[in-house]
């Protein structure tokens, strides 16, 4: 079965130091990956995906076949990132029919 | 545009109660789906309506719980009767239907419903 895990529930740093969000995934296909944040009394949105392979708040993520990660980093934390991110995958393919599956999540918080 | 809107925002119910809670997808998605958080774990997925029709509902926990999106517009999600566990946070999403088979559509949330089932 298709599993995400987070092992941290709980990261915090200090402003400008760097981040790393870990997640790996389980699954036999070939899986899209996403990470999804959810700030403060705001909804859930997607950060990034890693098909696109772009860079959004500063925030990277690179999918690691070998390792089966797809962690999340940024190398100056900012107060304002502080919030819950979520690592999320879904099926590629004809099978795929959007559906998410998200690990348990990490808050980060960023101490100034 | 106003987004995905879920209602209510919370409700607390007792056990045995019926709770009926509704998501208004954004206009002119097919793709409706419906996530549940319960409290300490992961958000888990419950099912997936494109237009009217239940694409997938293997997420459903069990026979209490009973989805519609008729005419294809809003979703309802129906708890009957409600117990301890269905308490969490219940997520409504939706997306653009895709053009291309097996391809993935950035899925819009709502801002949850919060159940609380005493």
């Amino acid at each position: 079965a298709q599993r995400v895990t987070q092992p941290e529930k709980l990261l915090s740093v200090f402003k400008g130091a760097p981040v790393e969000l870990k997640c790996n995934y389980s699954y036999s296909g070939s899986p899209e990956l996403f990470w999804y944040v959810q700030y403060s009394r705001q909804r859930l949105q997607l950060l990034l995906r890693h098909i696109s392979r772009e860079s959004i708040k500063g925030f990277t993520a690179d999918l690691n076949k070998g390792e089966t990660s797809f962690h999340l980093k940024k190398p100056f934390a900012q107060e304002e990132d502080s919030a819950m991110y979520y690592c999320a995958l879904t099926l590629h393919g004809s099978s795929n029919t959007g559906k998410l599956i998200f690990g348990q999540g990490t808050t980060l918080q960023v101490k100034p | 545009e106003a987004g995905v809107t879920q209602f209510p925002s919370h409700s607390v119910i007792e056990k045995g109660q019926t709770v009926t809670l509704r998501c208004d997808p954004i206009s002119g998605h097919d793709n409706l789906y419906w996530y549940r958080r319960v409290m300490g774990k992961e958000i888990k997925f419950l099912l997936h309506f494109v237009k009217e029709s239940k694409q997938d509902e293997s997420g459903m926990p069990n026979n209490r719980f009973l989805a519609e999106r008729t005419g294809g517009t809003y979703s309802t999600l129906k708890v009957q009767p409600a117990e301890l566990e269905d308490s969490g946070v219940y997520f409504c999403a939706s997306s653009q239907d895709s053009v291309l088979v097996g391809a993935y559509n950035e899925q819009f949330f709502g801002p949850g419903t919060r159940l609380t089932v005493l």
